[in-house]
């Protein structure tokens, strides 16, 4: 089975500091995808980033990059230079293909505040 | 371009009524699936569909649960006989192909008193 850990329920985080979001995982599947999701106050679910399992470089996308230890299964998120709108609610998901069904599995999120 | 959308944004209904919950899907995107939000349970897959087949419903709580998805678009999740524990919110997210990555809409409060 499939796991996804969020240990963080909650960070407060100064604006302009960067912030490392953690999340680690567990599958026996050698191919999977990792994702992390924001969801504000507002409820919608917005894709951030996508590190797939074979993917040689850390991926990165604008001030959000995703720190990949593939031999420890973690797939950390860290955001530079936080702003105010970036709090919310951060979701780490894997994908793992279960016959052509890729379903994601979630954590349990963390919370972020970004304090002015 | 047009994201996914849902409808309604918000449904309350009493207890032992039946609600359909509509998703329409990013135009082209074959996979779509569901999943449910709640405090909980946090977010769990429901069903999926590749085009109007749904080759997983695992994660469908109960035969009170099901969806149906017509000419490769619009789903409906319908929820028959609604008790308390259907209170969540739920959540469509559609994807190009079942390899892509989801995108999701802005999901459905669901209140059952």
């Amino acid at each position: 089975a499939q796991k996804i850990t969020q240990t963080q329920p909650g960070m407060f985080v100064q604006e302009k500091e960067a912030v490392t979001l953690d999340c680690t995982y567990d599958t026996s599947d050698p191919s999977y995808g990792l994702f992390w999701y924001k969801q504000p106050s507002s409820g919608e679910m917005i894709f951030l980033i996508y590190q797939g399992s074979y993917d040689q470089q850390n991926a990165t996308e604008g001030r959000y990059s995703l720190n990949f230890q593939k031999a420890r299964k973690s797939a950390n998120l860290v955001i530079s230079a936080s702003q105010l709108g970036d709090s919310a609610m951060y979701f780490c998901a894997m994908r793992v293909s279960n016959f052509g069904n890729e379903k994601l599995t979630f954590g349990t999120g963390t919370r972020l505040t970004i304090i002015p | 371009g047009a994201g996914v959308s849902q409808s309604p944004s918000n449904k309350v209904t009493e207890k032992g009524k039946d609600v359909e919950l509509r998703c329409d899907p990013i135009s082209g995107h074959t996979a779509l699936y569901w999943y449910r939000q709640s405090l909980g349970q946090g977010l769990e897959f429901l069903i999926y569909f590749q085009g109007n087949s749904a080759p997983d419903k695992s994660g469908l709580p109960s035969d009170r649960f099901s969806a149906e998805r017509t000419g490769g678009s619009v789903s409906t999740l319908t929820i028959q006989r609604t008790q308390q524990e259907d209170s969540a919110v739920y959540l469509c997210a559609s994807s190009l192909a079942p390899d892509n990555t989801q995108y999701f809409g802005p999901g459905t409060r669901l209140t059952v008193l």
